[in-house]
């Protein structure tokens, strides 16, 4: 079994869609969760950190849900610079490293 | 705003030879990572570095791979023989306080593209 799961996607929407995003991981011990996004050919960039009680940051709200250990990103108001690969990670303090979804490809269209 | 950076952008090489990639993490930052991430593919863990020592290492990161920190503030990954499969993006990444709630966040420079022939 993967470690961290996500749907590859793509997801096709319209701007001003909203648009949701799952993940779920598969190592309990895992501490931390993160969404990154990584545009083609580019760094992953961090998106948000994701915590217990859920969190928002403008158009974009993460969820987590440890009992069920799935991870989800919501999206409101798409724009065509929403357009990327959004990878879901899970951080584990005990080896000190990330490891990282497969990621969901979103392409947003006019 | 204070970034990740490395070089070279793009690093060609061949097959057998040794290649060196350079990073520079933020500045405050005492954790240092590398991931590799083949075309096509998901971000991998290479080796995570603290305190001048290798802190976690993959089953990727064999006797092939080493890290350095030569100095006050580059971070080297290097590839003694390399071979065609170790073509792909390699990114360095760095973070302030691992285990530490938002201080987990690690930060990514724009990768090297190492191309094995």
């Amino acid at each position: 079994r993967k470690e961290v799961e996500q749907d590859p996607g793509p997801f096709n929407v319209p701007e001003g869609a909203t648009v949701a995003f799952n993940c779920t991981y598969s190592n309990s011990a895992s501490q931390s969760f993160f969404w990154y996004r990584q545009d083609c050919r580019k760094e992953p960039k961090l998106l948000m950190s994701v915590y217990s009680s859920g969190n928002e940051d403008g158009r974009f709200t993460a969820q987590l849900n440890r009992a069920s250990q799935y991870i989800s990103l919501l999206i409101r108001d798409s724009k065509l610079s929403d357009s990327a690969t959004y990878l879901c990670v899970a951080y584990n303090n005990a080896g000190n490293m990330l490891t990282f979804g497969g990621g969901t490809r979103l392409m947003v269209k006019p | 705003e204070p970034e990740v950076t490395q070089t070279p952008s793009h690093q060609v090489t061949q097959m057998g030879q040794e290649v060196i990639l350079r990073c520079v993490p933020i500045s405050n930052h005492l954790y240092f990572y590398w991931y590799r991430q083949i075309l096509g593919q998901k971000v991998e863990f290479l080796v995570s570095f603290y305190n001048n020592e290798i802190s976690e290492k993959s089953e990727i990161f064999d006797d092939q791979f080493s890290v350095e920190r030569p100095d006050g503030s580059n971070f080297t990954l290097k590839i003694r023989s390399t071979k065609l499969e170790d073509s792909a993006m390699y990114f360095c990444a760095s973070s302030e306080q691992p285990g530490q709630g938002m201080l987990d966040e690690q930060y990514f420079g724009p990768g090297t593209r190492l191309t094995v022939t």
